[in-house]
Formats: structure tokens, sequence, C-alpha cells
């Protein structure tokens, strides 16, 4: 089956310690998303790739960054975690970027901060 | 700037009732899409409805049906005959559309913890 995958599911590292999420999909879709929710909050949309052009929220902390070496696959990288940075982070995956594009989600990697 | 609510941050009923979700927007955009997603326990978000703003038209999907009232900015979700497996986290979701085509993100409402008991 087509699906978007994320690895780790579970993700512990240290305050300031670099850490990378991956996720890859198999949908073949041009628009990939890392999305953060903290807990029994909504998702907060980080920033997300059209084919290869990286577009971030504004508000979105420069400790994140992420890396789209191909179609299949993007990463999230958090240069230096904070307690604060603790939270679930779902990829998401679309074709296009119009406003019926429906977003496909991974089951999300829950990172934790010691 | 645009604003999901979900009022209800969570809900228990008795299994086989039926339940509904309210979801109200903001928004001063006149296109715009909405959707549904459901969050069980394993995390995944998965997809369940979408309409945008310029169809009203209600929407059934066997136990589902949706309430799309522009009036009065409501989107909302009711489950009949309601069933264990429906247990889950509830998110009403808005996407604003572009002029020329392209959209935002979507901006998701806090969800409702919908407890189905057996």
């Amino acid at each position: 089956d087509a699906m978007v995958i994320q690895n780790p599911r579970y993700q512990v590292t240290q305050f300031g310690k670099p850490v990378t999420l991956s996720c890859s999909q198999t949908l073949n879709h041009n628009v990939m998303y890392w999305y953060q929710q903290k807990s029994s909050q909504a998702p907060k949309l980080l920033f997300h790739y059209y084919d290869k052009d990286f577009n971030n929220e504004a508000d979105t902390p420069d400790n994140f960054q992420s890396r789209r070496p191909n179609t299949s696959f993007c990463f999230l990288d958090i240069r230096s975690p904070g307690l604060g940075d603790a939270a679930m982070y779902l990829c998401a995956t679309s074709r296009g970027t119009s406003g019926r594009a429906v977003q496909y989600f991974g089951p999300g990697t829950r990172l934790t901060v010691t | 700037a645009q604003k999901v609510t979900q009022a209800q941050t969570e809900i228990s009923v008795v299994e086989k009732e039926d339940v509904t979700l309210d979801c109200v927007y903001e928004t001063r955009d006149t296109t715009y899409y909405l959707f549904w997603y459901k969050q069980p326990p394993s995390g995944e978000l998965v997809f369940l409805i979408r309409r945008n703003s310029f169809d009203e038209q209600n929407e059934i999907s066997g136990r589902y049906s949706w309430n799309f009232q522009k009036s009065t900015s409501s989107f909302n979700f009711t489950i009949t005959a309601s069933q264990v497996v429906d247990s889950a986290v509830y998110f009403c979701a808005l996407r604003r559309v572009y002029s020329g085509g392209g959209a935002d993100g979507l901006t998701f409402g806090k969800g409702t913890h919908l407890i189905i008991q057996p």
C-alpha cells in the first residue's frame, strides 16, 4: 500500500544534542510537510517542500531545519533541542498545494528531550 | 487571520449513541477548504472529508455525516450509532486558497477527544 512512513516512531535525545527525524513516502507526491504537535494541542505547520522549493513558516524557530534529497525522503533536523521541543512530529504529503489537495499523514515520531 | 474552534475538548458517550462534534471557523477569505481528520491512538491523522466554501451540500458516508453552514461558519460532524472503534481525537481544519490557486497549510482546531464506552 502507498503510504507515508516515519522513523523512528519514538526518539529520545538529550538537551542540546542534534537529532534528525526521517520521513519517506511511496505516494510520489511532490509536496511534503512537517508539523509539530505538542500534547493535547493542534498540529502546527513548521515548513513544507514543493518539489525542491523550501517554504518556511514565519514563526518556525531557526533551530528547525529540513532537507529533501529526493522526492521520496524528507528530514527534519533539530540543531539544539530544548525541553520545549518535546512533541509529536508529523510528516504529511500531498499532490500539489491547491486548496483541495488532501494531505496524507504518517504515524508521527514522538520526540522526548531529557 | 484564520482560526478554527472546536469547543468540545472531550466527549464521552455510550456505544450506539449518536454524537455531534462541533467546528466553528473564522476567515476573511471567500474561497477556502474545510477538512476533518481522525487521529486514533496510533497517532496517524486519517483524512475523513474535504469540503470547499462554495459547496454547502451536506454529506453522508455510512454512519458519518457532515453539516456545513456558511451562515454560521460551522462544519459539524455527526457519528450515528457510535462504535468503540470510533474512539479517537477528531480535528477540524481550514485551508485558505489564494487567488492564483495556491493555498496555505492547514490550520487545525485543538481537536475533540471522543470516547465511546462499550
